[in-house]
This record gives structure tokens, C-alpha cells and sequence, in this order.
């Protein structure tokens, strides 16, 4: 498996501000994803944190909004724009690794006042 | 399209009593099935996978899963439910794009009671 860490582990923001969310693993690891998970509801794919180049995003969510940094195999940073009520969740970064296993980081649980 | 269903919002058992939670799937291709819990105010946590091979899969915690193809199903089962158990569990797919990313069902919270 792998230590998974997240910073900040929970915030709350005003609207219209931005929170940079980072993700770090104990070990290097090639597919690193981010993902989101709204009040009550299940996870939703955000995107892949590709390294060296820009993350690839799934549909409704777009680069502006959730800038995405892969500096390293071992670190990535989410960021949340421009936040509304709306984005008020928990923000869980992911790894794969060995056979396909995918671990999940504590998550970041995110308030928009 | 890809999907993952968990027909059931919530599942009641006494402790002791055997568990079972559903979960159905609709793939293109061979699927790679997990199931995952959520405590309260925690992440994700890995409890098995099924690849290929036999089709009962055991995993942490005592659960074990059972593959079905004909019915496209993989249920989490548990012989004996302890009150630890009560949690928030999530069954997902790999995507047959090969990208890695899994796909959720929507979760469904077991209550194991005293």
C-alpha cells in the first residue's frame, strides 16, 4: 500500500477565494488522480494529475477552475478557483498501486461560506 | 456506458447476523471490480478486488466478495456483522479506457445494530 497525505485536512473559505489542496505519497507512483465527493453523494473523477505535463480533465470540469500541479511523482496540488457554495466537499487525492489497487488519501473537507 | 449500482441506500443488520450489500455493474470488457468503506470523517479504505481468477474474493476486516458474470454482480458479504462495521460502503469499476480511473456507485450505508 502507501501513506497518502493531505494539507490542509479540512477549511473554510469565503466565496470568490482559492484553496490549494496538496497531496503527497510515500513513494513514487505513476497514475495519481484527484477527485471530489459532494455532501451525501458518491466520488466523482476530477482528474488524472499527470507529471510533467497538464492533467487530464473529465467532463464538467475544466483546468480554470481546478488548476492541477505534478511537479514530481510524489506530489501533486489541487487548486479550487474562483470558490462558491457549491464547491463546498471533500477532496480526496488517489494513487494506483501494484495490481491496479487504488488508495485514497484522509481527504480535505472544504466549506464555502 | 460504464456504470456501477448499488441498489440499496442503506442496509440494517443485527450484529452477529450474516451481511450482505449489492452492488452491479455494466462494463464493456473484462471487469476490474473493488469495493471500498468510508468511515465518518475519514477516506476511502481499501477492502479487496476482484482481476480475474476465483470467483469468491476475501479481503480485510473478514469481507469477502462474490464475483457473479451471468448476473453481473459483485456483492460484499460478511458471515458475521460486528457494530464496527456501520459505515459508508462504495463499490467502483477500473475504466476499460485503461486510464485508471474508477467509477463509483453511489454508496450504500450499512448500520449494524447491537
Amino acid at each position: 500500500s502507501a501513506v497518502i497525505s493531505q494539507k490542509p485536512s479540512r477549511d473554510i473559505c469565503q466565496r470568490g477565494t482559492s484553496l490549494t489542496i496538496q497531496c503527497q505519497v510515500d513513494s513514487q507512483v505513476t497514475m495519481m488522480f484527484w477527485y471530489r465527493q459532494q455532501p451525501g453523494q458518491s466520488l466523482t473523477l476530477i482528474a488524472t494529475a499527470n507529471q510533467g505535463s497538464e492533467a487530464t480533465y473529465e467532463s464538467g470540469f475544466v483546468i480554470d477552475k481546478f488548476p492541477i500541479s505534478r511537479p514530481n511523482l510524489t506530489f501533486s496540488t489541487l487548486t479550487v478557483s474562483n470558490m462558491s457554495p457549491e464547491d463546498s466537499s471533500i477532496y480526496l487525492c488517489s494513487v494506483v498501486i501494484g495490481a491496479l489497487e487504488q488508495y485514497f488519501g484522509p481527504g480535505t473537507r472544504l466549506t464555502v461560506t | 456506458a460504464q456504470s456501477v449500482a448499488q441498489p440499496e441506500d442503506q442496509v440494517n443488520v443485527a450484529e452477529g447476523n450474516p451481511l450482505t450489500v449489492k452492488c452491479t455493474y455494466s462494463v464493456s470488457g473484462n471487469p476490474y471490480l473493488f469495493w471500498y468503506v468510508q468511515y465518518p470523517n475519514r477516506g476511502l479504505q481499501f477492502l479487496l478486488k476482484y482481476i480475474t481468477g476465483d470467483n469468491l474474493v476475501k479481503g480485510s476486516y473478514g469481507f469477502e466478495a462474490e464475483f457473479n458474470k451471468s448476473q453481473t454482480s459483485f456483492h460484499l458479504k460478511k458471515p458475521s456483522a460486528l457494530v464496527s462495521d456501520s459505515a459508508l460502503y462504495f463499490c467502483a469499476v477500473r475504466d476499460s479506457s485503461n486510464t485508471g480511473k474508477l467509477i463509483f456507485g453511489q454508496g450504500t450505508t450499512l448500520q449494524v445494530k447491537p
